[in-house]
């Protein structure tokens, strides 16, 4: 049984500060691994992708990988009230995610406080 | 920008119906997917499509059962349903090479 292990939170971060999320997967043969946003009442929205070992930045969002650890990370810099939400990993044994499904943690619900 | 569509928004329906949830994408992707989101549970699979005429069953497939005659659609079809299928289902599509695009979701209550 695939898992995801995410801390549900809430996670309350000071507006302008890093917010730091966190994710453990079970599986080591996983390649590719992603971050999703889901505010409330709405669909996951993807915001990173990951496929190789190191950081991946995009704007305020960095993504780290470390399949050793099995461990993968979100950072998000100078954090906006309009950060808050859930934030949900995903993980799929396949290149791209597509041959098998992703697997999700249960999200970590972030509270940026102004 | 992708789009995937779910034909209902919020619906309501009495135990022992057949419900058929639909989904259609527009973007010509292989892969579809069926999700259900629950408190406390979070995204779970319930099946998956990587073409035509073709379903994979995922984590949770118990209850479902799914329909893909076209490329752009993909429905779920709840054979009888029943009031632990009360739920947010999420319908997703994607190419091999990238994450997901949802639909904006079904909130199904069964009564």
């Amino acid at each position: 049984q695939k898992e995801v292990e995410q801390n549900s939170g809430p996670l309350s971060v000071p507006e302008g500060a890093i917010a730091s999320l966190n994710c453990t997967y079970s599986d080591r043969v996983s390649q590719s691994f992603f971050w999703y946003r889901q505010y409330s009442g709405k669909s996951p929205e993807l915001i990173m992708s990951i496929y190789s070992n190191g950081d991946k930045e995009d704007g305020r969002f960095t993504a780290q990988l470390n399949k050793a650890s099995q461990y993968v990370s979100l950072l998000i810099r100078d954090s906006q009230p309009s950060d808050s939400a859930t934030y949900l990993c995903a993980v799929s044994a396949y290149s791209g995610g597509g041959a098998d499904g992703l697997t999700f943690g249960k999200g970590t619900h972030l509270i940026i406080q102004p | 920008d992708v789009k995937v569509t779910q034909s209902s928004r919020y619906l309501v329906k009495r135990t022992g119906e057949k419900v058929f949830l639909e989904c259609v994408q527009d973007m010509d992707h292989e892969n579809m997917f069926w999700y259900r989101q629950d408190p406390g549970l979070g995204l779970r699979l319930i099946y998956f499509s990587y073409d035509v005429k073709m379903k994979e069953k995922g984590d949770i497939p118990e209850g479902y059962s799914v329909s893909r005659e076209k490329k752009e659609r993909f429905s779920l079809i709840l054979e009888s349903a029943s009031t632990n299928q009360t739920s947010m289902y999420l319908c997703a599509s994607s190419l091999q090479a990238d994450g997901y695009t949802f639909g904006s979701g079904t909130r199904l209550t069964v009564v």
